[in-house]
């Protein structure tokens, strides 16, 4: 089954403590990309990667970090969390090119006290 | 700078009943337009994709359409269901890659 796969789907965690959001594809996707939602915000870009070893800041890119080693794999990292941070986070995946459907994780709800 | 507004913020209707959610969105230049539905601590389940070149998208009970020059979108569902119960947003790919510029979603509610 063509999946988007993210881990973990809840974290609590504390300030200034670092961590890894996991995401992998299955579907050979180039592009791969990670979106947080907040109320009356909606869903907005924070990095994306084209290919392997190619990745570009997004909309709201600041206290965030990823890697795309692997094309299947693009996780995102929090090297020092902060309560503003504290959001509903999506993975998302696509093939390159204009007009390519775009599929989505099941989220992961970050709370950072 | 594309901006996508999704009318209304919130909706509720008794079961039965033929609704039309409606997006517009700011540039016309887009590549294509993506419905999705959330429903409560899942992700984000795409209904229909429709190409710029295309004016309107089909799958079962619900169709979207596209005027690409007025920059509206609306996502038609029939004879609804409790089941159809969920938020409901709308995305634009307008170049910059393959990034989707997101409404802030209509909230569904199907009653009974």
């Amino acid at each position: 089954e063509a999946q988007v796969t993210q881990n973990p789907r809840y974290l609590i965690t504390v300030t200034g403590k670092k961590l890894t959001v996991t995401c992998s594809q299955n579907m050979n996707h180039e592009y791969m990309s990670w979106y947080r939602q907040d109320p009356g915000l909606g869903l907005r870009q924070i990095y994306y990667s084209m290919n392997v070893e190619v990745t570009d800041k997004g909309d709201v890119p600041e206290g965030y970090k990823v890697s795309r080693k692997e094309k299947r794999n693009f996780p995102l990292i929090l090297e020092s969390p902060s309560p503003n941070q504290t959001s509903l986070y999506f993975c998302a995946s696509s093939s390159l090119g204009r007009g390519t459907e775009a599929f989505f994780g099941q989220g992961t709800r970050l709370t950072v006290v | 700078k594309q901006e996508v507004t999704q009318i209304p913020a919130a909706l509720s209707v008794p079961e039965g009943e033929n609704l039309v959610l409606n997006c517009s969105f700011t540039d016309s230049a887009i590549y294509n337009l993506q419905w999705f539905r959330q429903d409560p601590g899942k992700g984000l389940t795409s209904l229909l994709l429709i190409q710029s070149s295309q004016r309107e998208q089909t799958s079962g009970r619900l169709n979207a359409s596209l005027d690409k020059s007025s920059g509206r979108s609306t996502l038609y569902i029939a004879a609804s269901q409790p089941g159809d119960s969920a938020t409901y947003l709308c995305a634009v790919n307008a170049g910059g890659g393959n990034k989707l510029t997101f409404g802030t979603g209509t909230q569904l509610k199907v009653e009974l």
